[in-house]
């Protein structure tokens, strides 16, 4: 069965202290993986993905993700938090058959001031 | 490009209502969309996806004849709540597969979501 984990429900870090968010996945052929960010009710908005390509993927805000096979994880970094960070985060795989979309449980990043 | 939205942003209503929730891809033609629901500080819950010409398929545990959905056109899928409860009160997110310039692979593009309260 596919599956994206998010092993850390809640993230806390310093400011200008540099983030990890961890992902990491099971699904069949190639994957593709997605990074969004949700601020409180509202969408998801989109942080980066990774398709095929270089491993280390750069996206909005700062944010960078690498994709490592080896491991089957897709880690979302950036080199220094800001409060404005502060937020939920998901790792998604998509199937590449149905399109479908495989939503991890989500991490909610908090950033000290 | 590849802007979807929403429509309404939030709404209430009284329990045993009917609630059309509108998601409209508005640059591009989505032959599919997708319908999740979200429960506060969860993550989200595909209920159903949607295709343009054709019946939606549920996923397991999804009531089909209360999440209506109906595709008619390539940039408009509604989800039609009907005979509303307070436990259907939930966030409720769109999203329309499009061309996300990658070769090969179709991605979603999410509406903004809707808040659903039943009284």
């Amino acid at each position: 069965a596919q599956s994206v984990a998010q092993p850390e429900d809640q993230v806390n870090v310093a400011e200008g202290n540099p983030l990890t968010v961890k992902c990491t996945y099971s699904v069949s052929g190639n994957p593709y993986l997605f990074w969004y960010v949700q601020y409180p009710n509202r969408g998801l908005q989109f942080l980066l993905k990774y398709i095929t390509g270089d491993n280390l993927v750069k996206g909005s805000y700062g944010f960078e993700a690498e994709f490592n096979k080896s491991q089957t994880s897709f880690h979302l970094k950036k080199p220094s938090a800001l409060v404005s960070d502060s937020a939920l985060y998901f790792c998604a795989g998509g199937d590449s058959g149905t399109y479908k979309y495989i939503f991890g449980t989500g991490t909610r990043l908090k950033v000290l001031a | 490009g590849a802007v979807v939205s929403q429509h309404p942003s939030w709404v209430i209503c009284k329990s045993g209502t009917s609630v059309k929730i509108e998601c409209r891809s508005l640059d591009f033609q989505a032959t599919t969309m997708f319908w999740y629901r979200q429960f506060p500080k969860q993550s989200l819950m595909l209920m159903a996806t949607s295709n343009e010409g054709s019946k939606a398929t549920y996923e397991q545990g999804v009531e089909k004849d209360k999440f209506l959905i109906n595709h008619a056109s390539l940039t408009l899928s509604t989800l039609t709540v009907t005979s509303a409860h307070p436990e259907d009160s939930s966030f409720y997110i769109c999203s329309a597969n499009g061309a996300g310039g990658s070769i090969g692979y179709n991605e979603q593009f999410f509406g903004p979501g809707t808040r659903l309260t039943v009284l």
